[in-house]
């Protein structure tokens, strides 16, 4: 069965820092999509970004970044010049295929100190 | 990105009624949708999956009687909740998608408490 891990419940960054937030996933297959999600406070999931594993490269969406580790299953979130809006719970989510379940990591709460 | 409705945003109900809630798909047609329970500050966990037509599929430990879920059409999926008790009280999410979509989208929750 598939898994996905958040090491950091918590954390906190300086306005206009950059933060890192830590996921790792348990697979047996090659090829699946993996998510990063924001909850802010009015609890609506919003998608930050998507990584296909097929592909190599790092999605990138804005200030927003991954670092995929395929052969590690790791799939890190990078977010730039931090901003009070990013203050939120941030789940890494795993999906099988575009068929199958997602499914969510615990969550890390994000707060952006100013 | 597309839009997924639900309603009611909030409800309050007593303890041994019945309480529906729906989710909606507003511009896309939802093969696919999703209910998850939320408690504070925990994940979502994924209570069952339906498919427009076909009865859903629940995830282990959920009770079938107690959350029916019923996907009638492309853009409408109900999850009622039976004799409801304080212990069923969390935020209820959907989320939905068709076959050509590789992620789903979500409606803005349902808070559900009972008394």
């Amino acid at each position: 069965a598939q898994t996905v891990t958040q090491s950091q419940p918590e954390m906190s960054v300086q306005e206009a820092e950059t933060v890192t937030l830590s996921c790792t996933y348990d697979t047996s297959e090659n090829n699946y999509y993996l998510f990063w999600y924001k909850q802010p406070p009015s609890r609506q999931m919003i998608l930050v970004i998507r990584q296909e594993a097929y592909k190599q490269q790092n999605a990138t969406e804005n200030r927003f970044s991954v670092n995929f580790q395929k052969a590690a299953k790791s799939f890190s979130l990078k977010i730039s010049d931090s901003q009070l809006g990013d203050t939120a719970m941030y789940f890494c989510a795993f999906m099988r295929t575009s068929y199958d379940k997602v499914i969510f990591g615990p969550g890390t709460s994000l707060s952006v100190i100013p | 990105g597309a839009v997924v409705s639900q309603h009611p945003s909030w409800v309050i109900c007593k303890s041994g009624t019945s309480v529906k809630i729906e989710c909606r798909s507003l511009d896309f047609q939802a093969t696919t949708m999703f209910w998850y329970r939320q408690f504070p500050k925990q994940s979502l966990m994924l209570m069952a999956t339906s498919n427009e037509g076909s009865k859903a599929t629940y995830e282990q430990g959920v009770e079938k009687d107690k959350f029916l879920i019923n996907h009638a059409s492309l853009t409408l999926s109900t999850l009622t909740v039976t004799s409801a008790h304080p212990e069923d009280s969390s935020f209820y999410i959907c989320s939905a998608r068709d076959r050509s979509m590789s992620e789903q989208f979500f409606g803005p929750g349902t808070r559900l408490t009972v008394l």
